[in-house]
């Protein structure tokens, strides 16, 4: 069983639209972390959330977690090919051991 | 500088056989993390050694794993007579200290078949 579940596990979209991935939990966390791996390599953050109700913007991608820390959102706007790749989200239950989502397949078509 | 690395990138084993993955964190990182990630699915979280402390192995799926860090460098993860469910990509990660929000810098893997 999957601490954090995401949503949806596959998502393949033209050049241009909007996405959005979901990671929920019944759990509290004191951060969420989102990150992008690209096949043969190891996922890379894109950006930690500490604070319920949080919105944080990185160009085309916006990120929220949720008011009582037990989800969090990613939205991408305008996806272009450079976006597809896998996104994971992991929080921190305790100190330290991250627990992370099974990861959301993005793909964008030219 | 240089980011963390692994070697093999790639292994192949006959099932039986030992094998032994090594991870190089980067330079001045005290904290050191081994995942592994099935295909189609998350991070699964191994050990982790935090500068001399005693390594935290809860993560460890059975007495066939085992692993070693000298002081703050060179990892290595050891799997003992390795079975076909072992087969998996192996993850390194480290960064600078422990805590929350901390960022974890990873290596690009170590791909695992056991045939």
């Amino acid at each position: 069983t999957q601490l954090l579940e995401q949503s949806p596990q596959f998502l393949s979209i033209q050049e241009g639209e909007n996405l959005t991935v979901y990671c929920n939990s019944s759990s509290v966390f004191s951060s969420l972390q989102w990150y992008r791996q690209e096949p043969g390599e190891g996922p890379v953050l894109l950006v930690t959330v500490v604070t319920g109700g949080e919105v944080k913007k990185l160009k085309r991608l916006t990120f929220q977690f949720g008011d009582a820390r037990k989800d969090s959102s990613l939205h991408i706007t305008a996806a272009q090919p450079g976006d597809t790749g896998l996104y994971l989200c992991a929080g921190d239950p305790n100190d330290y051991k991250l627990s992370f989502g099974a990861g959301t397949t993005v793909t964008v078509r030219a | 500088g240089a980011g963390v690395s692994q070697s093999p990138s790639n292994k192949v084993t006959e099932k039986g056989k030992d094998v032994e993955l090594r991870c190089d964190p980067i330079s001045g990182h005290t904290a050191l993390y081994w995942y592994r990630q099935r295909l189609g699915q998350g991070l699964e979280f191994l050990i982790y050694f935090q500068g001399n402390s005693a390594p935290d192995k809860s993560g460890l799926p059975s007495d066939r794993f085992s692993a070693e860090r000298t002081g703050e460098s060179v990892s290595t993860l050891t799997i003992q007579r390795t079975q076909q469910e072992d087969s998996a990509v192996y993850l390194c990660a480290s960064s600078l200290v422990s805590g929350q929000g901390r960022e974890q810098y990873f290596g690009p893997g170590t791909r695992l078949t056991v045939t």
